[in-house]
């Protein structure tokens, strides 16, 4: 199999204060991870891609110092959303990419809901 | 830029009927495309998957054509289930399964 998780699965946060979601992929090792934004009733949104031992690549309009992602380890991304205000409230999805031979697959997690009062 | 519109749901049927959910994409190259699944707390999982133009992907009674000229990737299953109920998303990618443009997902419920 190839499950991805996502911890916590719900965080309420003041505004202000800083928050950190983790993602794992739990029976693979992925190099590549992807984080996205899901408001309601509207597509995701691909935030940023995190490789293992480099910076990751932020999407246009995404705010790199606001939203801190870091890849440590082949199983394990992290997002930080800094000095969090009510509009960081979101579904924030993570998946990680499996590589098959020359097959590519993005498996998701579940998401996180943060919201910020 | 590259863009994937869906039938806005919910999508309420009875088990047995037939189901389509559309699906058109905008985009600048030839795309893969691929529809997702969403259960109820659950993440996203791949339904199936086409290449390039005129493939069928299939998987669990559910089915899609890429459709070049008429840029769409309808889903279809013959006769849907109460298990079937989720969000589908319908999705692109250009560069060999990297970055997905996801539609805004079609909620369908089945009642028995």
């Amino acid at each position: 199999g190839a499950v991805v998780s996502q911890h916590p699965s719900w965080v309420i946060c003041k505004s202000g204060t800083s928050v950190k979601i983790e993602c794992r992929s739990l029976d693979f090792q992925a190099t590549t991870m992807f984080w996205y934004r899901q408001f309601p009733k509207q597509s995701l949104m691909l935030m940023a891609t995190s490789n293992e031992g480099s910076k990751a690549t932020y999407e246009q309009g995404v705010e790199k110092d606001k939203f801190l992602i870091n890849h440590a380890s082949l199983t394990l991304s992290t997002l930080t959303v800094t000095s969090a205000h009510p509009e960081d409230s979101s579904f924030y999805i993570c998946s990680a990419q499996k590589i098959a031979g020359e097959s590519y697959e993005q498996y998701f997690g579940p998401g996180t809901r943060l919201t910020v009062t | 830029g590259d863009s994937v519109t869906q039938m806005e749901g919910p999508v309420t049927l009875s088990e047995e009927a037939f189901l389509t959910i559309n699906c058109t994409y905008t985009a600048t190259g030839y795309p893969s495309l691929f529809w997702y699944v969403q259960y109820p707390g659950e993440g996203l999982q791949l339904l199936l998957k086409a290449t390039k133009a005129d493939d069928k992907g299939s998987n669990k009674g559910f089915e899609a054509t890429y459709r070049k000229e008429t840029t769409s990737f309808h889903l279809e299953k013959g006769s849907v289930q109460v298990s079937d109920s989720a969000v589908y998303f319908c999705a692109l990618t250009l560069d060999g399964f990297q970055k997905l443009v996801f539609g805004t997902g079609t909620r369908l419920l089945v009642s028995p």
